[in-house]
């Protein structure tokens, strides 16, 4: 069965003070590797997708990462506005459905 | 802008009685979208995969007789919450796939109060 951890699950950063999402996978067959950014009361924002090891995404101050086992969110010099929740979600050749972690709040202090 | 929309964004409704949820895609046809249920701070669980023009799949535990979904065209698909109770309390999000399925846009979501 498809699994994901996301860790930490909680992350309090400061301005400017970057740091790294993880996100372990277990999956037979990776179709793609998903990160979506929720705000509280709202459905998921699409951030990145990455289907193969070794790709890479960038995004403003996020970039993902991808290995055969997991993937790093790494946020550089963060801002307030970047708090919210990352979700990560995995989806599989067997499945057209995606299998989410938990998610890691984030949150910046100015 | 929004590729994928909900509506409503929030219902109260009575103990007993039924509710719908529309998902639409925007600008893009949706051969499959996805149902899932989340609670207060905890991950989305996935309720069902709903395809045009077929029955919905059921997660495990999701009970098809209590969540009607309805995938008629290949821009809607609607969740209906029949004979609702407190515990139906929840945010629902939808999601659709593009034809590729290599994004899935999320809808804003929706949440049910059943009073």
């Amino acid at each position: 069965e498809d699994q994901v951890t996301q860790s930490p699950e909680a992350l309090r950063l400061q301005e400017g003070e970057s740091s790294s999402l993880n996100c372990s996978y277990t999956v037979s067959g990776l179709r793609g590797l998903f990160w979506y950014r929720q705000d509280p009361g709202k459905g998921p924002e699409f951030l990145f997708t990455l289907y193969s090891a070794g790709e890479e995404k960038e995004k403003e101050r996020l970039k993902a990462t991808l290995t055969k086992k997991e993937s790093f969110l790494h946020i550089t010099a963060p801002k307030p506005e970047d708090s919210a929740t990352y979700l990560c979600a995995v989806q599989g050749y067997n499945n057209n459905d995606m299998r989410f972690g938990a998610g890691t709040r984030l949150t910046v202090k100015p | 802008g929004a590729v994928v929309s909900q509506h409503p964004s929030w219902v109260i409704c009575k103990s007993g009685t039924s509710v719908k949820i529309e998902c639409r895609s925007l600008d893009f046809q949706a051969t499959t979208m996805f149902w899932y249920r989340q609670f207060p701070k905890q991950s989305l669980m996935l309720m069902a995969t709903s395809n045009e023009g077929s029955k919905a799949t059921y997660e495990q535990g999701v009970e098809k007789d209590k969540f009607l979904i309805n995938h008629a065209s290949l821009t809607l698909s609607t969740l209906t919450v029949t004979s609702a109770h407190p515990e139906d309390s929840s945010f629902y999000i939808c999601s659709a796939a593009r034809a590729d399925g290599n994004t899935i846009y999320f809808g804003e979501g929706s949440w049910l109060t059943v009073v």
